[in-house]
């Protein structure tokens, strides 16, 4: 669901279980996407990042999907971890010409034991 | 190789006080970011600079914010007066200049800005 305010998306699972996260981007011209997770007290880290040519890229672990046509990315994450609970954001490069994002609401992810 | 440097990590203040951050990004990258973010949400750009010179600043309140990176290498942001709506986290990120396209930006810890 959409986030107000505080209330984030949260994504509650178990851990070992595979987790999907979604992002709706705003600008059919965006060309770059990326993938950010953000602990608590920390600054938001590299997860994964796409280009507008691809539709799909795999990292260690993480897959990000880019669909042009409706405007989502979603980022999978396999055999999920405790240490994977954190907030989540996908962010896009809107062709400025410089490296500048747009930041995502951010969904919280929860991995029990 | 060291990541993005913030100082302080914390700081308190009363709302019409001034306050001041620093960043130092990593080693080489041309390019440095400050972002403000409050609590549950995502990080909003302030202002970005390619070396020294400002390329947007488009979302700076430029009537209490300034920022400046002397030299092309350190930054600071401050805030004066300071008001209430500013108690955020103020991320510091930095990413190399490449010839063209977007790459990913390295975050700093940010500092906590609580204002009373």
């Amino acid at each position: 669901g959409e986030s107000v305010g505080l209330h984030l998306p949260t994504l509650s699972v178990q851990e070992g279980d595979n987790s999907i996260i979604n992002c709706a981007y705003s600008n059919s011209a965006s060309d770059y996407f990326i993938w950010y997770k953000q602990e608590s007290g920390k600054g938001p880290q590299f997860i994964i990042d796409i280009r507008s040519n691809m539709d799909k890229r795999q990292g260690q672990r993480v897959t990000v999907l880019l669909n042009k046509t409706v405007k989502h990315l979603s980022l999978q994450i396999a055999a999920t971890q405790p240490g994977d609970s954190a907030v989540y954001f996908c962010a896009e490069n809107m062709n400025s010409g410089y490296s500048t994002l747009t930041f995502g609401k951010g969904t919280m992810l929860l991995v029990s034991p | 190789e060291a990541g993005v440097a913030q100082s302080p990590r914390y700081k308190i203040i009363e709302k019409r006080q001034s306050v001041a951050f620093w960043c130092n990004p990593i080693s080489g990258h041309a390019t440095l970011y400050w972002y403000q973010q409050i609590l549950g949400q995502g990080p909003k750009l302030l202002i970005q600079f390619q070396n020294n010179g400002v390329v947007d600043d488009s979302q700076l309140p430029k009537d209490r914010f300034s920022a400046e990176r002397l030299k092309g290498v350190d930054s600071t942001l401050k805030i004066q007066p300071a008001k209430l709506e500013d108690s955020a986290v103020y991320l510091c990120a930095s990413s190399p200049l490449r010839r063209q396209g977007a790459y990913e930006q390295y975050f700093g810890p940010g500092t906590r800005l609580t204002v009373t």
